[in-house]
């Protein structure tokens, strides 16, 4: 079975500094990795994915995220926070091959203090 | 384009009363999604439907029946409420082509049952 960790509940961070939301996967195999972020009363928007290649990939609004295959993580990062990226922050894990659902981890607020 | 629609977006049922919420997605996806979010344990899939004429569980489908109308169209139906289905539920689609493809959420139903 595949599970998603997102050890930190709340991440608090001021603007202008960098982010980290941290996430590991447990999955047989190798995965598809994705970060959503969900603002108060919406759905969950993409941000970035993991398919193949670079472990560096880019997404939107900044944000970037760390494939690390040896310590199984995806950490979300940002180099500079604002305080409109205040938000749940969703790791998901989907495996490459049978069913295409993803499976979500916990989510972390993150709070970004002007 | 509106992309992924639910509806409603607020429903209170009385413990065994039915229901049922609405999904459509106008992108042409082949792929549709129900989920469950609960606080602390992320999002949960409850049923997905791969591609039109075809529906399976997910993690948590105890309590609940669906239907692919057609290519655009879930229902998520709830034959006999219960207080444990209280809940922030999200329709999702994706498409079929490519590897890796995200999902597009919709803005979800919140349900109580009281």
């Amino acid at each position: 079975a595949q599970s998603v960790a997102q050890p930190e509940d709340q991440v608090n961070v001021a603007e202008g500094n960098p982010l980290t939301v941290k996430c590991t996967y447990s999955v047989s195999g190798n995965p598809y990795l994705f970060w959503y972020v969900q603002y108060p009363n919406r759905g969950l928007q993409f941000l970035l994915k993991y398919i193949t290649g670079d472990n560096l990939v880019k997404g939107s609004y900044g944000f970037e995220a760390e494939f690390n295959k040896s310590q199984t993580s995806f950490h979300l990062k940002k180099p500079s926070a604002l305080v409109s990226d205040s938000a749940l922050y969703f790791c998901a894990v989907r495996l490459r091959t049978g069913r295409r659902a993803l499976t979500f981890g916990s989510g972390t607020r993150l709070q970004v203090q002007p | 384009n509106a992309g992924v629609t639910q509806t409603p977006k607020f429903q209170v049922l009385k413990t065994g009363q039915s229901m049922t919420l609405q999904c459509a997605q106008d992108m042409n996806h082949n792929s549709m999604y129900w989920y469950r979010q609960d606080p602390g344990m992320g999002l949960r899939l409850i049923y997905y439907s791969a591609s039109e004429g075809t529906t399976d569980k997910g993690e948590v489908p105890n309590g609940y029946n669906v239907s692919r109308l057609n290519k655009r169209e879930f229902s998520l139906r709830l034959e006999s409420a219960a207080p444990s289905q209280t809940s922030v539920y999200f329709c999702a689609s994706s498409d079929k082509g490519g590897v890796g493809y995200e999902q597009y959420f919709g803005p979800g139903t919140r349900l109580t049952v009281t």
